[in-house]
């Protein structure tokens, strides 16, 4: 069966912190998707960053970054030098690959609070 | 470039009541699709059109839901004979069918119902 954990329900940061938002998933498929979500107050699923299974290189966008690593069924989200405005529920999500766009598997999210 | 556009936004509505949302997904998005989030979790997967046709179905979907997409474009999602564990945040998402898209869906804002 598939599954996300994040495990962390709410992280509380001061402006400028780094911080890590952790995301552990399970699935028997070898071809698979990997997202990240933000979801603000007003509601809106944000899309951030899709990895697929076979590439595991790390990546940065800007303040963001992502570490993929299938050794450990990880992808972990990190935001440098955190921001009031990333003040936001954060979701990591699963996909098959193989069958299609439609289901995702998302995790229980996770509530960031960055305070100025 | 229009995102996914839900409506209406919010709807409170008394129990055995009927209510319909309906959903604009991004234009040349042919595949839509419907979640449902309660409060503390993430969205769930509940049904899925590729054009006009409904693909999938969850579980979750009981038979007072139903969801339509009569031409392709836009789609509605109706409840019968609300009940409050239907008290949830619709959210409606579409997608692009190329490979380059990687499996991505893009949400709209959500509708919230309150069953009262």
């Amino acid at each position: 069966a598939q599954k996300v954990t994040q495990a962390q329900t709410e992280i509380s940061v001061v402006e400028k912190e780094d911080v890590t938002l952790d995301c552990v998933y399970e699935t028997r498929d070898t071809t698979y998707y990997l997202f990240w979500y933000k979801q603000p107050p007003s509601g809106e699923l944000v899309f951030l960053i899709r990895r697929n299974s076979f590439d595991e290189q790390n990546e940065i966008s800007g303040r963001y970054s992502w570490n993929f690593q299938k050794s450990t069924s990880s992808f972990n989200f990190t935001i440098t030098a955190s921001q009031v405005v990333d003040s936001a529920v954060y979701f990591c999500a699963l996909s098959e690959g193989r069958r299609g766009t439609y289901k995702y598997i998302f995790g229980t999210g996770t509530r960031l609070k960055v305070l100025a | 470039d229009t995102g996914v556009s839900q409506d209406p936004r919010h709807k409170i509505t008394k129990r055995g009541q009927n209510v319909t949302f309906r959903c604009d997904p991004i234009s040349e998005h042919n595949r839509l699709y419907w979640y449902r989030q309660t409060l503390g979790q993430g969205p769930e997967f509940l049904t899925y059109f590729q054009n006009e046709a409904q693909l999938e179905k969850s579980r979750l979907l009981s038979d007072r839901f139903s969801a339509e997409r009569p031409k392709g474009s836009f789609s509605t999602l109706e409840i019968q004979r609300t009940e409050q564990g239907d008290s949830a945040m619709y959210l409606c998402a579409s997608s692009s069918p190329g490979r380059s898209s990687g499996n991505t869906i893009y949400f709209g804002e959500g509708s919230w119902l309150t069953v009262v």
